[in-house]
């Protein structure tokens, strides 16, 4: 089945730092999504993105759709201390992609620890 | 607007028990996930809805677990018997449509089986 490669692992970071991290697959999505997991929560919807080559901020965040289809970016300004959490990619398929569409397919996770 | 609602919040059970979680998705939503995350994964897809029919249950392991979403609208995920390996969070979520625009996700299930 479709794989997701998310890196890094993890990051340790100061406040105030810029983050990125990165999502990358063996085969192609329609849409590329950004969750943030925070613990015993489930995963919030950050960005979205449904266009190869879109570029879409929210706030401090800003994600990229690769023009592959293949890859997505997120990157977070000015880091503060609520930015901890677990940051998952998701790649989605729409009816057009086939029998799996809808289906979220999740990266492993970016475990992002800020210090004040 | 409210959100998506699962119960209970936790559930600890011995194994070869049965337990039973249910989700409540967000009004208007047709399309319905069941998603199992394990401790430090991402979360995994075990079941899809679209109103009340089946989209994919390939990962589900039917011969313990089952689903269902009788009128299209809140639906039950079971398990029975339920073994260690099935400790996890039970994520339920929630899409319009047939889905492609993203998912919308409840708080989940903490499931521990000793």
């Amino acid at each position: 089945g479709q794989q997701l490669n998310q890196s890094p692992q993890s990051m340790f970071i100061q406040e105030g730092e810029d983050v990125s991290m990165n999502c990358t697959s063996s085969s192609i999505f329609n849409t590329w999504l950004w969750y943030k997991q925070d613990p015993g929560e489930g995963p919030v919807l950050l960005i979205a993105l449904y266009k190869a080559g879109e570029l879409t901020s929210n706030g401090r965040l800003t994600a990229q759709f690769g023009i592959t289809r293949k890859d997505s970016f997120l990157n977070i300004s000015a880091s503060i201390p609520s930015d901890v959490g677990i940051y998952f990619c998701a790649g989605q398929l729409s009816r057009a992609g086939g029998t799996s569409y809808g289906k979220l397919t999740f990266g492993q996770g970016t475990i992002l620890t800020v210090h004040p | 607007e409210a959100g998506v609602a699962q119960s209970p919040r936790y559930k600890i059970i011995e194994k070869r028990q049965s337990v039973a979680f249910w989700c409540n998705p967000i009004s208007g939503h047709a399309t319905l996930y069941w998603y199992q995350q394990i401790l430090g994964q991402g979360p995994k897809l075990l079941i899809q809805f679209q109103n009340n029919g089946v989209v994919d249950d390939s990962q589900l392991p039917k011969d313990r677990f089952s689903a269902e979403r009788l009128k299209g609208v809140d639906s039950t995920l079971k398990i029975q018997p339920a073994k260690l390996e099935d400790s996890a969070v039970y994520l339920c979520a929630s899409s319009w449509g047939e889905g492609g625009r993203g998912a919308f996700f409840g708080q989940g299930t903490r499931l521990t089986v000793v």
